[in-house]
């Protein structure tokens, strides 16, 4: 398997446009978690999903980030408008269940917003 | 609420030295306890985890066991590394909020 799949990379972007991050999880697995890592705060869980459901949204810091996950093998992180503190490294993971269970994570997104 | 506290980094220790990064925890319940390890430019990898009190994880000459009394998951290796240089980070499953909470992560240096 080729592990959980992100893309792209790297982002550059200026302030106020929107930004997609894309995501691809292990085949098989049910959830699907979006963090954030920042110097300043660590490692943020941003949402999760169970089975394409949304369960858990309450890290998402505003209105202007959203996410979505339109089949199991699919999901996107989008921030409209963009501004610089977003800034961060982005990261998807999957599992097979929660509890108990090994997350794989993804390489990660950095996104720099100028 | 639930939370992981780790030692400030960075570590910085010579090839073959004792490694001991502490972790303590808050929660409610009985949480599972995890090492994940991050390589320069990747994401995280699971290191090691245990599921309940007295528990030794262990993987790649690593070490952690769930200490119920004092609340911690301290990480050791008796001889490190060079490539063992990565940011750590400890973390607990939570079942008050159903979801994966990790601490702040201590960054390793292996000196040859």
């Amino acid at each position: 398997d080729a592990g959980v799949i992100q893309s792209p990379r790297h982002e550059v972007t200026e302030m106020g446009q929107e930004v997609t991050l894309r995501c691809k999880p292990i085949s098989g697995h049910d959830y699907l978690f979006w963090y954030r890592q920042t110097m300043m705060r660590g490692l943020e869980l941003l949402i999760y999903f169970n089975n394409n459901v949304p369960i858990d949204d309450s890290g998402m810091p505003e209105d202007r980030f959203s996410a979505k996950m339109p089949n199991a093998s699919f999901s996107t992180l989008k921030i409209q408008p963009s501004e610089p503190r977003d800034s961060a490294v982005y990261f998807c993971a999957s599992s097979v269940g929660a509890i108990n269970t090994e997350a794989f994570f993804g390489q990660g997104t950095r996104l720099t917003v100028v | 609420g639930d939370s992981v506290t780790q030692m400030e980094g960075p570590v910085t220790l010579s090839e073959e030295a004792f490694l001991t990064i502490n972790c303590t925890y808050t929660a409610t319940g009985y949480p599972s306890l995890f090492w994940y390890v991050q390589y320069p430019g990747e994401g995280l990898q699971l290191l090691l985890k245990a599921t309940k009190a007295d528990d030794k994880g262990s993987n790649k000459g690593f070490e952690a066991t769930y200490r119920k009394e004092t609340t911690s998951f301290h990480l050791e290796k008796g001889s490190v590394q060079v490539s063992d240089s990565a940011v750590y980070f400890c973390a607990l499953w939570a079942d008050s909020s159903y979801k994966l909470i990790f601490g702040s992560g201590t960054r390793l240096l292996v000196r040859p």
